[in-house]
């Protein structure tokens, strides 16, 4: 059984930093492309970032780009978000997802972490 | 990047009815199109890909349909478990990957 489980997520005062970790098990891992996509309080979903099985390729969207770096570590099945400068805006609560098939070009996402909530307050 | 716009934002549908739901992209995603279903304090859960392909599992009710730029997902008769919150995702043109904002099917 495929389990995406999210940790690291709390409170944090704007220009911190926090680092999410997705423990994957249930597949092989270091065969797929993997996302982070979040969720604001009330609001749709945002992909917030990809990553190649190698990890040797990273993807971004503007909102995070320069602040947010994502990596992975193959031999302990975990996924990582190092975020910092972070903003009241970039509170939401963090998913980790698989992809159905490890490929760009057919990026959707077939299994999901249950989250992990970032709140960026003073 | 592509933009995904979702119509209505609400949907109020008695059990048993049909409820269909609209994405709209702003430009040509070919079927590149999924569409996931959230309950409150759950993750999504994937319930199309290719515009029309039914994940294993998910009920026939559920049926996707559309090409191009404009998609639909159509429940046949809702059931109470299809309360929810339905949204797309375009894989065709990236990055970005993006999601429409959502539709709320609530009980009428």
């Amino acid at each position: 059984e495929v389990q995406l489980l999210e940790s690291g997520g709390g409170l944090v005062q704007p220009g911190g930093s926090l680092r999410l970790s997705c423990a994957a098990s249930g597949f092989t891992f270091s065969s797929y492309a993997m996302s982070w996509v979040r969720q604001a309080p009330g609001k749709g979903l945002e992909w917030v970032s990809a990553i190649s099985s190698s990890g040797g390729s990273t993807y971004y969207a503007d909102s995070v780009k320069g602040r947010f770096t994502m990596s992975r570590d193959n031999s302990k099945n975990t996924l990582y978000l190092q975020m910092n400068s972070l903003r009241a805006e970039d509170t939401a609560v963090y998913y980790c997802a698989k992809p159905r098939i490890s490929s760009w070009y057919s990026f959707y996402f077939d299994y999901w972490g249950q989250g992990t909530l970032v709140t960026v307050s003073s | 990047e592509i933009v995904m716009t979702q119509s209505p934002a609400t949907l109020s549908v008695s059990p048993g009815e049909r409820a269909t739901l609209s994405c709209r992209a702003s430009q040509s995603v070919s079927s590149n199109l999924a569409w996931y279903q959230q309950k409150p304090g759950q993750a999504p859960r994937l319930l199309i890909y290719g515009a029309s392909t039914r994940v294993t599992g998910i009920p026939a009710r559920f049926s996707g349909s559309g090409s191009g730029t404009e998609f639909t997902l159509t429940i046949s008769s809702l059931q109470s478990e299809d309360f929810a919150v339905y949204c797309c995702q375009q894989y065709n043109d990236w990055p970005p990957w993006t999601f429409g904002q959502g539709t709320k099917v609530e009980i009428k």
